[in-house]
């Protein structure tokens, strides 16, 4: 059975924090990782995507692949109340049309 | 800029009856995606849709669903006599090509009472 898994949270930061937000999977095959946003009652709105290993910026998102152990990460700078959500990763292998989503990570940006 | 639209916003249907989920996928997209969210739980596939026929589905997606893309816009999602249990918000998304960022539609809540 292939996995997504992540830290259900609340994850609280401080506004103005780094929010780190944690990602595993377990299919070696997966080529493509995905973060989405999702507000209560809401559909999930793509932040980023991410194929390579390294990282990848875009404004005050960064998100980091590690194929070797299985890692995806997303870093949301200066954190702010209206970043306060579920965090959705979801990975596809390559060749294969399902994506699988994690359970999410929710997210609290105190001010 | 463009979207995927879906209707209607909230669904409610008694147990056993027929219901058909509506989405408008985006245009130049080639690729049509169902996905489930019960309350509190996970986004779940359910299938894909390309070139006019399943590409692939879960286990979830028994005889008790079926999707088609009657006009080639359009795309639905039937499920034939509703259970309590699927009562969740029910996710349209679709995609340019294989393997590239999807984008979701507002979702259909559905109600089974």
């Amino acid at each position: 059975q292939k996995e997504v898994e992540q830290n259900s949270g609340p994850l609280s930061v401080p506004e103005g924090a780094i929010a780190s937000l944690n990602c595993t999977y377990s299919d070696r095959g997966s080529q493509s990782f995905f973060w989405y946003r999702q507000y209560s009652g809401k559909s999930p709105e793509l932040i980023m995507f991410i194929y390579s290993n390294g990282d990848k910026e875009d404004g005050r998102f960064t998100a980091q692949l590690n194929k070797a152990s299985q890692y995806v990460s997303l870093l949301i700078r200066d954190s702010q109340p209206s970043d306060s959500a579920t965090y959705l990763c979801a990975g596809i292998t390559s060749g294969t049309y399902k994506y699988i989503f994690g359970t999410g990570t929710r997210l609290k940006v105190l001010a | 800029e463009p979207e995927v639209t879906q209707t209607p916003s909230h669904q409610v249907t008694q147990m056993g009856q027929e219901v058909i989920l509506r989405c408008v996928p985006i245009s130049n997209h080639l690729y049509f995606y169902w996905y489930r969210q019960i309350l509190g739980q996970k986004v779940e596939f359910l299938v894909s849709f390309y070139n006019n026929e399943i590409s692939e589905k879960s286990e979830i997606f028994d005889d008790q669903f079926s999707v088609e893309r009657p006009d080639g816009s359009n795309f639905t999602l039937k499920i034939r006599s509703t259970k309590l249990e699927d009562s969740a918000m029910y996710f349209c998304a679709s995609i340019p090509g294989q393997g590239y960022e999807q984008y979701f539609g507002p979702g259909t809540r559905l109600t089974v009472t």
